[in-house]
């Protein structure tokens, strides 16, 4: 089984500023990884497939890069609607989670 | 447009068998470009995905999960089911229902990918 890790666990930020966050697989799932992003009582949302390709209605400020076993997701400028959890997910071998990086206010 | 619809108990038995229907709607679910997965959220966890079936009725497990595990496809109602055998506490979950691209050719199925969209949701809670 592929284990993803994420990493921080929890990342304090202020709005506007860049933010970034890492996912790593425990060994190389190529490009094969979708970013998700969940707000409390919701159901995760689809914001990266393909570790770079934004998924239809995600703003440009969401972006993901990477491959093989290090992965980050990036927003440029933080907004307010974007304090979440965010999961990364692996397709390469079963499916797989990772434990989540929980994003909130500074 | 596409929407999934998670219902059954929202509470079950310990040792008893836990089952779920998703109901799409603005898609069918004979669609030859889906699988229809399952996925669960502990409160307060990480998701896991539980397993994902074909129309044709082809079906994936979650190897962790597999021997309680069944899902099944209803083309005429437009639904897909879940049913989870012999639950304890560890099985409260939120349970999700969700899209995700692939198809089957032949004896060969093609599976892995991203899961989108995703329903809201249905907390099943396991107690006594």
């Amino acid at each position: 089984e592929i284990v993803m890790t994420q990493s921080p666990a929890t990342l304090s930020v202020s709005p506007g500023e860049r933010t970034t966050l890492s996912c790593r697989a425990s060994q190389s799932i190529s490009s094969n990884l979708a970013w998700y992003q969940q707000k409390p009582g919701q159901a995760p949302r689809l914001l990266i497939y393909g570790a770079s390709t934004r998924a239809t209605g995600i703003p440009a400020r969401f972006s993901g890069s990477g491959s093989g076993t290090e992965f980050t997701l990036t927003i440029s400028s933080l907004q307010s609607e974007d304090f979440a959890a965010y999961y990364c997910q692996q397709y390469s071998d079963w499916l797989t989670f990772g434990p989540g990086t929980k994003v909130d206010i500074k | 447009q596409l929407q999934l619809q998670e219902s059954g108990p929202g509470l079950v038995k310990p040792s008893e068998t836990l089952s779920l229907t998703c109901t799409v709607s603005g898609d069918s679910i004979s669609s030859s470009t889906y699988f229809w997965g399952w996925i669960r959220q502990p409160p307060g966890k990480g998701l896991e995905w539980i397993g994902s079936i074909y129309y044709s009725g082809s079906t994936y497990y979650n190897p962790s999960l597999k021997s309680r595990v069944t899902i099944s496809v209803d083309m005429s109602k437009n639904q897909y089911s879940l049913k989870v055998t012999s639950v304890t506490a560890a099985d409260t979950a939120v349970y999700y229902c969700a899209r995700h691209p692939g198809y089957c050719s032949g004896a060969k199925c093609y599976y892995l990918s991203w899961f989108d969209p995703w329903g809201q949701g249905t907390l099943v809670t396991v107690s006594s």
